[in-house]
């Protein structure tokens, strides 16, 4: 099986845009997590959507949204960029029944000028 | 171990040598913990994972340890490579929970030929 795919790979935005990532799951894989990684904060979980549903949401502003389509691919959008959401977002899928288990893909390098 | 701030703990050891990264957790009722590894530019890749009713895992060249009555888990690394070379995390979850884990800082090992 492919492995979870993450596109771009690597974007430079400017403050104020915004900016939208998306994440193909492992096929079969129905549960959707993103991260982001910083040096300073490691990983920290933004939010995780099940069968088109947010099941899980981490302690990020509002100006980060996500949404999963019948497909189960991903996106997330971050609005009005700030220099402090430059960072590596990693995408993560999991089987049925084994959610704990996460397969991440290689992420998404965003750098805020 | 766990790190504070922006660098992360750095163990360097020989080709050959056996490696031994620690991991402090934080939460007592954490009862599934999993180790990974995410080489340069890659996403965290799943290594081994023990559940609290077990002391000790063993996989390929991997060994885990539970202690948790002090919260404290352990990755040893048998006969280390240069391949081996990476940050190492651990991430601790709550069964019966989200499914979310909790990540550590990350330890840097650097295997030296």
């Amino acid at each position: 099986k492919a492995g979870v795919t993450q596109t771009p790979r690597y974007l430079i935005k400017t403050r104020g845009q915004q900016v939208t990532l998306s994440c193909s799951p492992i096929s079969g894989h129905r549960s959707v997590s993103w991260y982001q990684q910083t040096p300073g904060q490691g990983l920290q979980f933004l939010f995780e959507y099940f069968s088109e549903t947010q099941r899980n949401k981490g302690n990020f502003p509002g100006r980060f949204s996500g949404r999963q389509f019948s497909n189960s691919r991903s996106e997330m959008n971050v609005s009005t960029l700030e220099l402090g959401d430059s960072a590596l977002y990693l995408c993560a899928s999991s089987p049925a029944g084994r959610e704990e288990t996460q397969y991440f893909g290689p992420g998404t390098r965003l750098l805020v000028l | 171990g766990e790190s504070v701030g922006l660098h992360l703990p750095t163990l360097s050891v020989q080709e050959g040598d056996n490696s031994i990264i620690n991991c402090a957790y934080s939460n007592s009722a954490s009862d599934y913990f999993i180790w990974y590894k995410q080489e340069s530019g890659k996403g965290p890749q799943f290594i081994i994972d023990i559940r609290s009713n077990m002391d000790k895992r063993q996989g390929q060249r991997v060994t885990v340890l539970l202690n948790k009555t002090v919260k404290h888990l352990s990755l040893q690394i048998a006969a280390t490579q240069p391949g081996d070379s990476a940050v190492y995390f651990c991430a601790e979850l709550e069964s019966g929970g989200s499914y979310i884990p909790t990540f550590g800082r990350g330890t840097s090992l650097i295997v030296h030929p």
